[in-house]
This record gives C-alpha cells, structure tokens and sequence, in this order.
C-alpha cells in the first residue's frame, strides 16, 4: 500500500513568491493535516482538512491557504513568501475523524527554500 | 510554558539504555505518541500508549506513563546507531474545539559506537 505522497521534494522561491504544495494521503484517509517543522522551532500544526472542509487551523497568518479535493488529496498554498517560511513542511493523513484523533502517518516533506 | 516539551538533546554510547523524557499539560489526551524522525525523513510512529496505561513494552521499547505528573518517557533497551534520530512526543489538545495533535520541539539521540 502506498504511504503519503508528497510534491515537490524541494522547492527554491525568493522572497514575495508564491508557492505550492501537494500532498496525497493514504487510500481511504479522507482527513490531512499539514505541518511546519522549522529549524529550532518543532513541529508546528498549519492546517487540518477532513473530507473536504477546514477543520482547525494553527497561529500561522492568513497568507498560508489550503484546500482539499474531491479525492482527498490537498494543497498547501503560501503567499508573499519571507525568508522566515524556510521549512520542511509534512503532510500527515489519516482515516475520517471520528471524534477523536487517529494515527496520522506521514509524508516525507517538501523542503521549501525561500532566498 | 509550550503545551508539550522535551528535553533536547541525548548523547549515549551503543548497548547502553536512552531515555526521553516528555511532559504534556492537557489532562484530557487519550492517546499519548511517540514518534521518530531520521535525517531527511518524514516522521514514523514508534509507539503510542493509552491514556488509562502506565507502561507499553514492544521489544526495546518502553513507554512509561505518570499521568499524575503529566510525564511521559520513552525507553530504548540496547540502543543502536540505528536509532540516531529526532524523537517527538506528542499528544492531542483541544483547539477550537477540535482535538490537535501537539508535538514537543523533539529529542535529538546522538548514539556513538
């Protein structure tokens, strides 16, 4: 069974860009969460999407966006990029919320670079 | 202080024990994890343990849960260099009214032959 999947690997903006990333969770996982991981700073929860709403977002500014698809995978989307948005950032999915939290398992990231 | 926090970093020499120690503030989590991060991975569950549990043993893993204390820790028999790597803690907290996974600033484990 293919694990989460996501594009691209690695990604060079300059400061005022836009990017874009892609995630692609787990057959059967409808909810998918993004992640910040930061030099120094942890992990830190962006986004939650399940079954096609947001459901929680963290205390990131409204330039960092997302959505989710019919066929559950996501997008990550940040604009005017600063130097301080150099990340990794993890896509996690698991199985519908069920009123509690499942296992999230993990894609192996994008490296985001922002010069 | 942060909702879960680790210690940061552990040095041990290969065969001897590790221990990482995590505390957490939110009473209510049901599910207690850990999880692993080699260099240039995503991050892999190791193990979890249940709320109502104070000890999970899977082969050289331990997990000892005080919840009076709020203090969890994660106990690797016979470590490898193999098992170099960040380790996160992580539980959920309410948010919104939604539950959050939180995750510590995680643990480096330097393991050294």
């Amino acid at each position: 069974e293919a694990g989460v999947t996501q594009s691209p690997t690695h990604l060079i903006k300059t400061r005022g860009q836009q990017a874009t990333l892609r995630c692609s969770p787990i057959s059967g996982h409808t909810s998918v969460y993004w992640y910040q991981q930061a030099l120094g700073l942890g992990l830190q929860f962006l986004l939650w999407y399940d079954e096609g709403e947001e459901r929680n977002r963290g205390n990131f500014p409204p330039r960092f966006s997302g959505r989710q698809f019919p066929n559950y995978s996501s997008e990550l989307n940040v604009n005017a990029l600063e130097l301080e948005d150099s990340a990794l950032y993890l896509c996690a999915s698991s199985p519908r919320y069920r009123g509690f939290l499942d296992e999230q398992f993990f894609g192996p990231g994008t490296r985001l670079t922002v010069l | 202080g942060e909702d879960v926090e680790q210690s940061l970093f552990l040095s041990v020499r290969e065969g001897d024990s590790s221990v990482i120690n995590c505390t957490y503030t939110d009473s209510s989590s049901t599910y207690l994890y850990w999880y692993k991060q080699e260099p240039g991975a995503g991050l892999q569950l190791l193990t979890y343990i249940f709320s109502n549990m104070d000890m999970k043993q899977d082969q050289r893993l331990t997990v000892l849960l005080n919840k009076k204390d709020k203090h969890l820790s994660l106990r690797i028999a016979d470590t490898q260099t193999g098992d170099s790597a960040i380790y996160f803690c992580a539980g959920p907290i309410m948010n919104s009214g939604y539950s959050t996974l939180t995750f510590g600033k995680g643990t480096m484990l330097l393991v050294s032959p």
